[in-house]
This record gives structure tokens, C-alpha cells and sequence, in this order.
């Protein structure tokens, strides 16, 4: 059981290039959520879906875009990456808001 | 969402009782009291979720008092792999947002 599978785990990129982190998850939840933690900090949400076809900001939208494909994979592109995007991206999800699995991260650098 | 309030850090002995206590001076009627775990480098697991009184799991167990303002996370005989980040959430079960504060450094110690 795969549960949420964040690809890719590391990426360095360029200012100014752009780039997607997808995930999927197997576990037929209605929700899931994008996270960014900055190191010694706690996540703050960027966006979530709470169904397919819904998304809504979170705390930190801005320079962010996602895309709620289908039910089981949620999107999040950088359009125009800025060295104060490099963090680590968790994607999570969960079935009513109750108990929520995440993957493993996305390490991104922005030099 | 209510906002919560955490200690920022605490330190232990193994084999010792971790209590860490969260305020929730707003949590509304509807609102549950959830708490994760997070070990560097990982994303957070959810550890335990209670509306009221006493919830006990085989990891952990979640004191609420009747007011519902505050609550405590018990973890019993910590050992060294205990440390980590807690949080502490509150907010609707149906709820589409799962909002994390600072959270609370647990070190435990030989």
C-alpha cells in the first residue's frame, strides 16, 4: 500500500523556472493538502481540496498555482520559483479532515 | 480555526511520563482536538484524535478536560525514539483545512 507519493524528492532549480511537484495518493480520500515547512518552523498550508474539483488557498497561496486532476492526484506548480520557495513540500491526505497521511516531502532548493 | 497554544519545547528521561498540554481558549461546539508526531526529515503522523474526556491508544492518550479549552497529550514510558515534533490541531472533523502551529520539541534523554 503506497499510500501518498510525492515525486520528485529533491529538486534544485533556477530562479525564474518554473516546475510541478505531484502527488498521488491510493487511499480514496476525498482531501488533500499542500504544506510547506521552512527549516525549525511548522507546516503552513499553501492549498487544499477538499473534493475533486474544489481547491481553496491556505495560509501561504501566493507564487503557488494547484490542479486537483482526479481524486487521487493533487498538483502544485511554481511558476516563477523565487529563492524564498526553497523548502521542503509535504502533500498530504485524508478522508473527512480526521486522521491525515503524508508523503515524504519534496526537498526544493531555489538558487 | 481555533488558534492554539504549545509549549515550544520539553525535555525528558527515558522511561519517564511526557505530558504536553495545548490551549484551545476558542474551540468551537463542532471542533475536534487532533495531535501528530514528526520526526526530522519525515512528514507528520497522526497520533491521536478525541471531542471530549479521556481517548487512549496504544501510543498515546488525550486528556480533555469538560470545558474543552485546553488538553493534554500523555505519552507513557517515553523512550529515545519518542523525540520529536507534537502538534496539536483543532477544528471540524469535516473540515478542509488541517492547520498547523509551531508545534512542541520533545527531547528525551538516557
Amino acid at each position: 500500500n503506497a499510500g501518498v507519493t510525492q515525486t520528485p524528492k529533491f529538486q534544485v532549480l533556477k530562479t525564474g523556472q518554473s516546475m510541478t511537484l505531484q502527488c498521488a495518493q491510493d487511499m480514496n480520500h476525498n482531501s488533500m493538502y499542500w504544506y510547506r515547512q521552512d527549516p525549525g518552523m511548522g507546516l503552513r498550508l499553501i492549498y487544499y481540496s477538499a473534493s475533486e474539483g474544489t481547491t481553496d488557498k491556505g495560509e501561504v497561496p501566493n507564487g503557488y498555482n494547484v490542479s486537483r486532476l482526479n481524486k487521487r492526484e493533487f498538483s502544485l506548480r511554481l511558476e516563477s520559483a523565487a529563492p524564498s520557495q526553497t523548502s521542503v513540500y509535504f502533500c498530504a491526505s485524508s478522508l473527512t479532515g480526521r486522521e491525515a497521511f503524508f508523503g515524504q516531502g519534496t526537498r526544493l532548493t531555489v538558487v | 480555526l481555533a488558534k492554539t497554544t504549545q509549549p515550544i519545547s520539553m525535555d525528558s528521561y527515558e522511561g519517564q511520563e511526557v505530558n504536553i498540554t495545548c490551549s484551545h481558549n476558542n474551540i468551537a461546539t463542532n471542533d475536534y482536538i487532533t495531535w501528530y508526531q514528526q520526526f526530522p526529515s519525515q512528514g507528520p503522523r497522526f497520533i491521536i484524535q478525541g471531542y471530549k474526556t479521556k481517548v487512549t491508544n496504544e501510543v498515546a492518550s488525550l486528556f480533555i478536560p469538560a470545558d474543552r479549552k485546553s488538553s493534554t497529550l500523555s505519552l507513557p514510558r517515553v523512550s529515545l525514539s519518542d523525540t520529536a515534533v507534537y502538534y496539536c490541531l483543532v477544528g471540524e472533523v469535516s473540515w478542509g483545512k488541517l492547520q498547523f502551529g509551531a508545534g512542541t520539541q520533545v527531547v528525551v534523554t538516557p
